[in-house]
């Protein structure tokens, strides 16, 4: 089936170390976007990428860091400077032709980033 | 920047009435859309319905609806025959850019059997 896939669901850090959250899509869609969701709280854009090999700061990148080196791969490392990571993390997909402003994007399950 | 703002943090209905929930939004472009998503209990984010801002017809797609009003700014959604699967969290959102959507902060909706 044509999705996106987020991994792990649920992941535990411990102060002072990097994780990664992996994101996987098979839709061929050109753009890639990270969001992040606290508790009651709406999506905030932490990075998007376009194309491969390109990326973009969101609005609250700070602490994270990602990578484009394949289409349908966009992995997000939340660091160390990261102060306050535990939320839930979305990933997120859409299609990119042209002027692209109406593509919807679409989502991954999301992930479950707690620091213990 | 644009900015969208949902003043209902929660809403209930009772099943099988009509509900609607508000949204307005700010912007400074005359081309973007809106959207309206679902966030059911397991998190994942639903799209319900969108709206191209050029279009001056509502969108409808079978038991939901909007009613756009562009000069105004606001974008809300009817829901009608309310279902116990519609008990979610809802947000609205507007893209402006090719990059990115911009959320309002959600309304819980619950349904009342």
């Amino acid at each position: 089936d044509g999705g996106i896939t987020q991994s792990p669901k649920y992941l535990f850090r411990k102060e002072g170390q990097n994780v990664t959250l992996s994101c996987e899509q098979n839709l061929n869609h050109d753009a890639m976007y990270w969001y992040r969701q606290d508790p009651g709280q709406g999506l905030r854009l932490i990075y998007y990428s376009q194309i491969v090999n390109d990326f973009q700061k969101g609005d609250i990148a700070e602490g994270y860091s990602v990578s484009r080196e394949k289409k349908e791969s966009f992995p997000l490392t939340v660091t160390s400077a990261q102060k306050n990571p535990t939320a839930f993390y979305l990933c997120a997909s859409s299609l990119q032709i042209g002027p692209a402003l109406g593509n919807t994007i679409y989502f991954g399950e999301g992930s479950w980033l707690t620091v213990v | 920047a644009q900015t969208v703002t949902q003043s209902q943090p929660e809403m209930s209905v009772q099943e099988a009435e009509t509900v609607t929930l508000s949204c307005t939004y700010d912007t400074s472009e005359s081309d973007y859309y809106l959207f309206w998503y679902k966030q059911p209990p397991s998190r994942q984010m639903i799209l319900v319905i969108r709206q191209e801002a050029y279009k001056q017809q509502n969108a409808t797609e079978n038991r939901f609806s909007v009613n756009f009003q562009k000069a105004a700014k606001s974008f809300s959604l009817k829901i009608s025959d309310s279902q116990l699967g519609d008990a979610a969290m809802y947000f609205c959102a507007s893209k402006q850019g090719a990059q990115k959507l911009v959320f309002g902060q959600g309304t819980r909706l619950t349904i009342n059997p």
